[in-house]
Order: structure tokens, then sequence, then C-alpha cells
């Protein structure tokens, strides 16, 4: 089946600790996102891919980091700058087709909680 | 002022009833609209899509979109319960192909 898979789907991260969050899709699409959302609120964009080997930086990209080394591939890295990263982590894709935004779907999502 | 607005609600309707969600938007270059389900510990799910002014019906939803009033909604027909979510509004500017949300609005429809 085509999709969207993310794992782990729940994560500790210890004090000082960078960890991992893994992102593939299998649906040939040229764009990958992530977000994060906090209880009650609305997701918020951390980086952005639209072609392999090129990422942005979206609204909150402070003690993230990612890669796009293979196009199914699109791993966040929560670094120990960031100082607040309990939250719930989704990763999206799309294609992209011309000056037309073509909707995004998302996995399952990752679960993040300090320790 | 917020990009997306939305009524955080939580929006009561009775089962079988009309639910009309509604979304304000701040900047006219935005370009596309989205309307996105979420269930409690769950990821969103697309519901619609739209782009150009007017209704766009798909099943029991009906997604509107006004451009001279910056203004999305999303209208769902007979409402089960099983509705009962809390609904994402989510548009992205011309040339740039970012998600911005809105907080949601909690939706729960009463048996």
């Amino acid at each position: 089946d085509g999709g969207i898979t993310q794992s782990p789907k729940y994560l500790f991260r210890k004090e000082g600790q960078n960890v991992t969050l893994s992102c593939e899709q299998n649906l040939n699409h040229d764009a990958m996102y992530w977000y994060r959302q906090d209880p009650g609120q609305g997701l918020r964009l951390i980086y952005y891919s639209q072609i392999v080997n090129d990422f942005q930086k979206g609204d909150i990209a402070e003690g993230y980091s990612v890669s796009r080394e293979k196009k199914e591939s699109f791993p966040l890295t929560v670094t120990s700058a960031q100082k607040n990263p309990t939250a719930f982590y989704l990763c999206a894709s799309s294609i992209s087709r011309g000056n037309r935004n073509q909707p995004q779907h998302f996995g399952d999502g990752t679960r993040l909680s300090i320790l | 002022q917020k990009e997306v607005e939305q009524n955080s609600g939580p929006l009561s309707v009775p089962e079988g009833a009309i639910a009309s969600l509604n979304c304000t938007y701040s900047d006219r270059g935005s370009q596309s609209f989205f309307w996105y389900r979420q269930y409690s510990g769950k990821s969103p799910e697309l519901i619609m899509f739209i782009y150009s002014n007017g209704d766009k019906e798909d099943g029991r939803f009906t997604a509107q979109l006004n451009k001279a009033s910056q203004y999305v909604s999303l209208l769902i027909r007979d409402s089960q319960p099983s509705d009962s979510a809390t609904y994402l509004c989510a548009v992205i500017r011309y040339g740039q192909g970012n998600l911005i949300f809105g907080k949601g609005t909690k939706l729960s429809v009463k048996p």
C-alpha cells in the first residue's frame, strides 16, 4: 500500500540528547514537510523540501535539522538545542505540479516526550 | 491578526443536522485552501480542497470559497457522531508550498 510511514510512534528524549524521527514515503511525491503540533494548537512548519538535496526552514526551525538524500526519505533530528521538544511531530508529502499547490497527506505522527 | 482564524468551538450539532465550519484568512495572495479532519490523538486527514471561488461538493461535504471576503467554509450535511473531530483549515500562498494552519474547530455531533 502507498503511504507515509513515520517511526517510532513514541519517543523519549533525555536531557542533552539528539533524537531522529524517521519519515519514509512510497507515493513518489516530490515535496516533504515536517510539522509540530502542540496541544490545542494548529500545526506549525519546521522544515520542508521540494526536491532531493534541498530543504528550506519553516517558521520554527531552531533546534531542528533535516536531510533529504533520497526522494523517499526526510528524517528530522531534534537537537539538544530544542529546549521544549515535547510535541506531536507530523510528516507530510505532496506532488509538486507547476504552480498549483497539491494537497498534502500526513503520516501517523511521532509523539516525543522528555524523560 | 493571525493568518488563518477559526472559531475553536466546540460546535455542537444534533445528529442529522448540517454542521457549518468557518475559516478566514488574512493574506489575499492565498491560492489554495484545504480542510482536514483530525480525530483525537491521530494525524490530520484530508477532507476537501478548493482553489476557485464558489462551491465544491464531495458526498456529504461542501467547501465554499469567497476570495473577496477572504472566507472559506465547510458544510457537513446529515452529520453523524463519527464526524465528531477537530476540523483544521489550511491555506497556501501563491508560489509557496507549505500549509498555514488555523488552530481548528472542535465539532461534536450528538446522537
